[in-house]
């Protein structure tokens, strides 16, 4: 299964600032995915990210508040901006195995805005 | 379109078995099941492919009824690690991302 290394594992932020969570995966893979996870609440994906083209973003979310890059197969961004609190949540990055075809996740980025 | 999840929540003692529903108001042509520990990331168990298929995870084991649209994990003689939460995550519109459902939160106690 792929490994991924993502970060920071947490940060506490102030309103009107922007975050930049990293994932680095071991394997080269086609899609990265970006979730948000609100406590106690299920798995909602912001955006999927291809190499060499613009993401695919779900609907609720912007590229404004939320840009990602993706600059080689291995890497992603996802930058939070102009945080408010109802930013606070856990962002978690993920890859589909094909070994298995089950997803693999980043640890989680916990964010709190204040 | 969510999948959803019953029950919400299940708590059991060791040793007891439990059963974790998703079902879909579209047709599914696959059905993931991962768990959550408690500040840790999602955890693949296992994927059903076609309907009728029924997988096996130590005693963790899951079935597909791609008629009925729903999938249900089985877990016999639960242990204390089994706690946590469970979610189906089910493909949307046959890409490969993942649409999950509600989750189902099960504690295991002694």
């Amino acid at each position: 299964s792929a490994v991924i290394s993502q970060k920071p594992s947490r940060d506490i932020c102030q309103r009107g600032t922007s975050l930049t969570i990293q994932c680095q995966v071991d394997s080269q893979v086609t899609m990265m995915f970006w979730y948000r996870q609100q406590p106690g609440q299920s798995l909602t994906l912001i955006a999927t990210a291809n190499q060499g083209s613009e993401a695919t973003y779900e609907s609720g979310f912007v590229i404004d508040k939320f840009p990602i890059s993706r600059p080689n197969l291995t890497f992603s961004t996802l930058t939070v901006s102009n945080m408010s609190p109802e930013d606070s949540s856990i962002y978690l990055c993920s890859v589909e195995n094909r070994t298995n075809y089950g997803y693999t996740f980043g640890s989680g980025t916990r964010l709190t805005v204040v | 379109q969510q999948p959803v999840q019953s029950p919400q929540a299940v708590i059991l003692r060791e040793g007891e078995d439990a059963v974790i529903n998703c079902s879909s108001s579209k047709a599914l042509y696959s059905v993931h099941w991962y768990r959550q520990k408690h500040g840790e990331a999602p955890v693949f168990l296992m994927i059903l492919l076609k309907g009728g298929e029924q997988k096996g995870h130590e005693k963790i084991s899951a079935s597909f009824n791609e008629k009925k649209q729903q999938s249900s994990l089985y877990l016999t003689a639960s242990q204390l690690s089994y706690s946590g939460t469970y979610f189906c995550g089910t493909p949307d519109q046959g890409a490969q991302k993942l649409v999950f459902g509600q989750g189902t939160r099960l504690t295991i106690n002694p």
